[in-house]
C-alpha cells in the first residue's frame, strides 16, 4: 500500500523567509503532484513532476523530485502573506489507476506578515 | 471553457438518510475521479469513472457508490449515512484515463446529523 509522508504538519514563517516542505513516499511512482488550497475550497494545482531530478517553479515555489529517494520538496523563497494556504503532495502509482493517487497530509503554511 | 462543477454546493442530512451527489467535468474531460475530505483522514481517493465504466476503487464501503453518464457527468452516491460521512467530497476530471493534468471542482460540503 502505498503510503505518503509530509512534514512539517504545520508552519509558521515570517515573510521574506523561506523554508522547504517535505514529501517522502513509500513505493515507486511515476508522478507526483503539489496542490494548494485555501480554507473551505477546492485543490488548485501547482505542479507535476514526472522525472527523476525534475524541478519545476512558479513565483516563489520550487517543486523537486528525487524518485531514487522517494523525495519531493517544495521549496518557498521569500515567503509572502498570500502564500498562507495548506499544501498537499499527491502519488500515483506507476503500477496504473493514474487517478488514484495518494494524499499526504497536509502542510498548513501560515506566513505571518 | 468552464471549470468541473459540483452541485449541490452545500446539503445537510440525517443519520440513515441517502444522497446523491452530482459532477459536471469540463468540456471534452472523460474521466472522473471522486474524493472524500475529512480532517481525521485527509484526501482518500474514492473512485474513477471512464467511459461509464468505473475503473479504480479506493478502500471505502459498498455505501459509497457511484455512475457515470454517456455524457461523463458522473454521480456518486452514499447510502445509509453515517455521522462519518461528513465531509467535503471533491470531484477531479482529467482529459482521458491516465492523463497527467486533474482539475478539481469546488466540492460539495455533506454534513449528516
Amino acid at each position: 500500500e502505498l503510503k505518503v509522508e509530509q512534514n512539517p504538519l504545520f508552519l509558521s514563517m515570517q515573510e521574506g523567509k523561506n523554508y522547504t516542505i517535505y514529501c517522502n513516499y513509500s513505493t515507486t511512482s511515476d508522478r507526483l503532484y503539489w496542490y494548494r488550497q485555501d480554507p473551505g475550497k477546492s485543490l488548485e494545482s501547482l505542479f507535476v513532476l514526472l522525472s527523476n531530478g525534475a524541478v519545476k517553479q512558479e513565483g516563489r515555489l520550487m517543486a523537486s523530485l528525487d524518485t531514487k529517494a522517494r523525495l519531493s520538496t517544495l521549496h518557498i523563497t521569500a515567503a509572502v502573506h498570500d502564500l498562507s494556504a495548506t499544501y498537499f503532495c499527491a502519488v500515483a502509482p506507476d503500477s496504473g489507476g493514474y487517478q488514484k493517487v495518494t494524499f499526504g497530509t497536509g502542510t498548513k503554511l501560515q506566513v505571518i506578515p | 471553457k468552464a471549470g468541473v462543477t459540483q452541485t449541490p454546493r452545500y446539503l445537510i442530512k440525517t443519520r440513515g438518510q441517502q444522497v446523491t451527489l452530482s459532477c459536471s467535468p469540463i468540456s471534452g474531460h472523460r474521466s472522473v475521479s471522486w474524493y472524500q475530505q475529512t480532517p481525521g483522514q485527509g484526501l482518500q481517493f474514492l473512485f474513477e469513472y471512464f467511459s461509464e465504466t468505473q475503473r479504480n476503487k479506493g478502500n471505502f464501503p459498498g455505501r459509497f457508490s457511484g455512475r457515470q453518464f454517456s455524457n461523463s457527468r458522473s454521480e456518486m452516491n452514499v447510502s445509509t449515512l453515517e455521522l462519518g460521512d461528513s465531509a467535503l467530497y471533491l470531484c477531479a476530471s482529467s482529459l482521458e484515463q491516465g492523463a497527467i493534468a486533474q482539475y478539481f471542482g469546488p466540492g460539495t460540503r455533506l454534513t449528516v446529523l
